[in-house]
């Protein structure tokens, strides 16, 4: 079965400092792989996506994303943080067939930024 | 104006009470989507429908059911809340388009069952 997994579920890092997100996952090909962010109070804001072609992708804010399908991992990274991107961040897969809407949700993972 | 619109925002009811959480959208998307999100658990899908005349169960539907009214609106109802009903609720939008499954969130509607 298709899963997500975030293995940090709260992440503290100082303002300034460099920022990866793990996110690997269990699906039968490759998926598309998505990374949102939640901020406090707010529905989920797409970060950056990947379908296929080069495995680093570049999203909004700053991030970026590398695809590995040896490791199944779509780990988020970005080179410093700034006190605003303290928020919950989700990975999430869905599948490429055109009428599967299964798409998949890790459970998060908590970031707070340290002045 | 936001894309996807949800009401109630905020919504406390008591155990057995119907309740309808309702979504908009002006993305003039085909596809729309409800989930819970729980602490720990992320988002787990509830119902999807793909046009007005299409509707699907997703991960968890027990004890809830939707309503497609139009492109543009999805409503999900509770029939008879209870308390591990609680949780946060998103609806989400997203288009046809070759099997891209990036989707658009509304800004949640908050439910606290007493």
């Amino acid at each position: 079965a298709q899963s997500v997994t975030q293995p940090d579920i709260h992440i503290t890092v100082s303002e300034g400092a460099s920022l990866e997100l793990r996110c690997n996952y269990s699906y039968g090909a490759t998926p598309y792989l998505f990374w949102y962010v939640q901020s406090p109070g707010q529905g989920l804001q797409l970060l950056l996506k990947y379908f296929s072609g080069d495995t680093l992708v570049q999203g909004i804010k700053g991030f970026e994303a590398e695809f590995k399908r040896s490791q199944s991992s779509f780990n988020l990274r970005k080179p410093s943080v700034h006190w605003s991107d303290a928020a919950e961040y989700f990975c999430a897969v869905g599948p490429k067939a055109y009428n599967n809407n299964d798409m998949r949700f890790g459970a998060g993972t908590r970031l707070t930024v340290k002045p | 104006d936001a894309d996807v619109t949800q009401t109630p925002r905020n919504r406390i009811t008591k155990t057995g009470k119907r309740i309808m959480l309702e979504c908009s959208q002006t993305k003039g998307h085909d596809r729309m989507y409800w989930y819970r999100q729980d602490p720990g658990l992320g988002l787990r899908l509830i119902y999807y429908s793909f046009d007005v005349k299409d509707i699907n169960k997703g991960e968890i539907s027990d004890g809830y059911s939707v309503s497609r009214q139009a492109q543009a609106k999805f409503s999900l109802s509770l029939e008879s809340a209870i308390p591990n009903q609680t949780a946060l609720y998103f609806c989400a939008t997203s288009d046809i388009g070759g099997g891209n499954n990036e989707q658009f969130f509304g800004p949640g509607t908050r439910l606290t069952v007493l």
